[in-house]
């Protein structure tokens, strides 16, 4: 099973700041990753898919980078409905895919 | 607009079996590049994948939960099912349905139910 994590697991930023989320995996996923964001009491909602790219109504702030095993989330300027749960999911085992612990971004 | 809706019993006794449905609306379950999923979310174990189901009744399941788990699909009421049997308190937990594309080079799961909160106690 191909091992997710992420870094920080609490991250207190305040609006308008950069938020920087890493995500580690044990071995090789090439860019098969995705992001989710999970606001408290919500469902989780795709954000970022292939490493990469941005799912359908995210907006720019949000930036995906990475490949093989180091991959980062970037919100770039901090908005108040930003703060949240994110995770991370490795696709290259699909459908076996697995999911980081998530970093909590939450406002300081 | 796809939604997806899931339901059940909120309470099972433990060593009893955990029923639930998903019930997709504004869409067709039997198209033919999805596949359909349960994930579950606890405080202990996070997110995990429990398994999917294509349209024509093709299944996969997390190697974990293989032992007890059923999914199901009933194309003709654009809806799908999930059976998980000899429950513990381990298996207390959000329980998420949600859509997905086919292969590793699919975009994620999209979009989620709104997800149901199953308790395993006597």
């Amino acid at each position: 099973e191909i091992v997710l994590t992420q870094s920080p697991a609490t991250l207190s930023l305040s609006p308008g700041e950069r938020a920087t989320l890493s995500c580690r995996a044990s071995q090789s996923v090439g860019t098969y990753l995705a992001w989710y964001q999970q606001k408290a009491g919500q469902a989780p909602r795709l954000l970022i898919y292939e490493a990469s790219n941005r799912a359908t109504g995210i907006p720019a702030r949000f930036t995906g980078s990475g490949s093989g095993t180091d991959f980062t989330l970037t919100i770039s300027s901090l908005d108040p409905e930003d703060f949240a749960s994110y995770y991370c999911q490795q696709r290259i085992d699909w459908p076996r895919s697995t999911f980081g612990g998530g970093t909590k971004v939450e406002i300081k | 607009q796809l939604q997806l809706q899931e339901s059940g019993s909120g309470l099972v006794r433990p060593s009893q079996t955990l029923s639930l449905t998903c019930t997709v609306s504004g869409g067709n379950i039997s198209f033919g590049s999805t596949s359909w999923s349960w994930i579950r979310q606890s405080p202990g174990k996070g997110l995990e994948w429990i398994g999917h189901v294509y349209y024509g009744g093709t299944t996969t399941y997390n190697p974990s939960l293989a032992r007890r788990v059923t999914i199901s699909v009933d194309t003709s009421k654009n809806r799908f099912s999930l059976r998980l049997t000899s429950v513990t308190a381990a298996d207390t937990a959000v329980y998420y349905c949600a859509r997905d594309d086919i292969g590793a080079s699919g975009k994620g799961f999209d979009p989620w139910g709104l997800g149901t909160l199953v308790t395993v106690s006597s």
